[in-house]
């Protein structure tokens, strides 16, 4: 069974500052990787997807992750955070029967 | 992306009463899947919606507490049975899209059960 372990509970950025959520994987194979942000009230929306191919992956909203075999990581980035930014972040993983596990989540503030 | 809605928003019910989400995409999909969202939790997938058949459900949820329907390609139904307050979560529906892995979500039911 695959499972996602965000090891940041909450993070704290200024605005303009670089911004970096750590994922951690488990998967037998090769896995489907998505992160996903949630404003308060809100629904999901899928920022980016890693299925194959080129490893550094450009999502929407200026985000862009990597992904590394090596360290079973999805590493989420961000050069330059905006007020707008302040959200819960998930990572999820994808199996095969298209089912998604989530990770515990990340709640991001930016200061100004 | 599909664009899909749910039925109710929101809604505070009574313990021991059932409630009955709707979910409709607006184009046919393979796959509809329903997750809980507990208070300050992550997402939790509770059932995979087949069309035709009965729903999967995953390891702690069962079909007498959460029965699923799914008539058509498009809608998808999540009833919530003799609730308690433990059953106070948001719920989202999603969908796989047909090229790929990618899925979706509705913007979710949020049940409070007094």
């Amino acid at each position: 069974a695959q499972s996602v372990t965000q090891p940041d509970i909450h993070i704290t950025v200024s605005e303009g500052a670089s911004l970096e959520l750590r994922c951690n994987y488990s998967y037998g194979a090769t896995p489907y990787l998505f992160w996903y942000v949630q404003s308060p009230g809100q629904g999901l929306q899928l920022l980016l997807k890693y299925f194959s191919g080129d490893t550094l992956v450009q999502g929407i909203k200026g985000f862009e992750a990597e992904f590394k075999r090596s360290q079973s990581s999805f590493n989420l980035r961000k050069p330059s955070v905006h007020w707008s930014d302040a959200a819960e972040y998930f990572c999820a993983v994808g199996s095969n029967d298209y089912k998604l596990s989530f990770g515990a989540g990340t709640t991001v503030t930016v200061r100004a | 992306s599909a664009v899909i809605s749910q039925k109710p928003s929101r809604d505070i019910c009574q313990r021991g009463t059932s409630l009955t989400i709707q979910c409709q995409v607006d184009s046919q999909v393979t796959m509809m899947f329903w997750y809980r969202q507990q208070p300050g939790q992550s997402l939790t997938l509770i059932a995979t919606a087949n069309q035709g058949s009965e729903a999967t459900y995953e390891s702690g949820f069962v079909i007498d507490k959460f029965p699923i329907s799914r008539p058509n390609l498009t809608f998808s139904t999540l009833t919530v049975s003799n609730m308690s307050p433990e059953d106070s979560s948001i719920y989202l529906c999603s969908v796989r899209a047909a090229r790929n892995y990618e899925q979706y979500f509705g913007p979710g039911t949020r049940l409070t059960v007094t």
